[in-house]
């Protein structure tokens, strides 16, 4: 129940294009999705963060989507750039512990 | 310039031969944490640190032993590293009372026990 499953496992787009990653969760007592972002040869660095009380979160080319009901949220990059090329991890948490609990990871690479 | 600092940044040991992994953050940030990162299962944590002698249990612990005794250094100590240890190590730091509680991470040390 503690899980986050995120997928897919590695991702190939056109520049230009829409990169979707997609997370599911189990545990109803998360509130706090974040996304981060990871180079390689680096830590990964948050990108963008929702909370359950907003259905969508917007940050230039990057939104998050979350959808309560299905206890999923995904991470929508829009006109993909080759700099946006990197691993990708979805986490959830409830405020009340402040353990992030993971997704597995996507890569992406954007192609030129 | 704010930032998580980690030392060494490689680390080649052998079994059995203690080591200490230092992590240390200038922003005064009250919660630190330590993770590793293997191929397919994400970041895992191993122990976290709301505030200084305070220490919690991650989801990996077994291993590992950490402590808080100033508020910007957080080492993690392998006692007796064994190969199932050879990973990608982050070290990590937050306000985390304030959204949206950004963990900023240290670049990683990765470490290989033979």
């Amino acid at each position: 129940q503690q899980q986050v499953k995120q997928s897919p496992q590695s991702l190939i787009v056109q520049k230009g294009g829409i990169s979707i990653i997609n997370c599911a969760y189990e545990n109803t007592a998360f509130d706090y999705f974040p996304w981060y972002q990871q180079f390689p040869g680096k830590g990964p660095a948050l990108l963008i963060a929702i909370r359950p009380d907003v259905s969508e979160k917007k940050e230039g080319r990057f939104t998050i989507s979350f959808n309560k009901s299905a206890k999923q949220f995904s991470l929508h990059i829009m006109d993909s750039q080759p700099g946006d090329s990197a691993t990708y991890f979805c986490a959830a948490s409830m405020d009340s512990n402040y353990q992030l609990i993971w997704g597995a990871g996507t890569k992406l690479i954007i192609k030129p | 310039e704010a930032q998580v600092t980690q030392n060494p940044r490689y680390l080649i040991t052998v079994t059995g031969k203690k080591l200490t992994v230092t992590c240390s953050q200038n922003m005064n940030h009250e919660y630190m944490s330590w993770y590793r990162q293997d191929p397919g299962l994400g970041l895992r944590q191993i122990y976290y640190s709301m505030n200084v002698e305070v220490t919690d249990k991650g989801d990996v612990p077994e291993g590992y032993k950490v402590s808080r005794k100033e508020k910007r250094n957080f080492p993690l100590i392998l006692e007796s590293p064994s190969p199932n240890q050879t990973s990608l190590y982050f070290c990590a730091s937050s306000l985390s009372n304030i959204f949206p509680y950004e963990q900023y991470f240290g670049p990683g040390t990765r470490l290989t026990v033979t």
